[in-house]
């Protein structure tokens, strides 16, 4: 149990388009859903957290209209990168949490490159 | 501030034991955990401390102590499917809600 997906796994977008990138928890229910940034040989950033229903809370540094964060349902979170330059270019992941318990289960990953 | 080190890069023996640090230096401590990253994958749970001591799971061993904000991972007889990214993480409860900081990954190479 605890699956989480990502869709789409690999996108590439033009300069200045927006890009939806979906993350849903397929067997249990993600009261908190968490994004994340990881470039190149580096370590995963948290961008933002997501409680279902309410707003997202952005990390320092993360530009919230830039970074679009969805959290409609228990399900499924999107983020939006609207306006997306190459320097976004990077794998997004996304991880659920359940209302009890400590641990964060990780999608799979999305590549996004820009060009 | 929050800053977790590990070492960048190792390298070992296949059927060899290996052993990972990693420091903590982190406003609040709810937890450590250790994850596998293959390249271009998501992570994978190995292993959670939250009281002090050594907690064993297979080939794998991860030990806590608190007091020095330390934490090791232990692999044991090592595999050439061993080699991958090690994420050393610690939750902290920050802004009304746990989160998990990483450290940025120790890259274990594993040679026949």
């Amino acid at each position: 149990g605890a699956v989480v997906s990502q869709h789409p796994s690999r996108v590439i977008c033009k300069s200045g388009t927006s890009v939806k990138i979906e993350c849903r928890s397929l067997d249990f229910q993600a009261t908190t859903m968490f994004w994340y940034r990881q470039f190149p040989k580096q370590s995963l950033m948290l961008m933002a957290t997501s409680n279902e229903g309410s707003k997202a809370t952005y990390e320092q540094g993360v530009e919230k209209d830039k970074f679009l964060i969805n959290h409609a349902s228990l399900t499924l979170s999107t983020l939006t990168v609207t306006s997306a330059h190459p320097e976004d270019s990077s794998f997004y992941i996304c991880s659920g949490g359940r209302l009890a318990g400590y641990e964060q289960y990780f999608g799979p990953g999305t590549r996004l490159t820009v060009t | 501030g929050q800053n977790i080190d590990q070492p960048t890069e190792m390298t070992a023996t296949e059927g060899a034991i290996v052993q990972i640090n990693c420091t903590y230096q982190t406003s609040g401590f709810n937890g450590l955990f250790w994850y596998q990253q293959h390249a271009g994958e998501a992570p994978t749970f190995l292993s959670y401390n939250v009281l002090d001591g050594l907690e064993e799971k297979g080939r794998f061993s991860s030990f806590l102590s608190r007091s020095k904000g330390y934490s090791y991972l232990l692999l044991k007889e090592l595999q050439m499917k061993d080699s991958a990214s090690y994420l050393c993480a610690v939750r902290v409860f920050s802004g009304g809600y746990n989160k998990l900081i990483f450290g940025a990954g120790t890259r274990l190479a594993v040679h026949p």
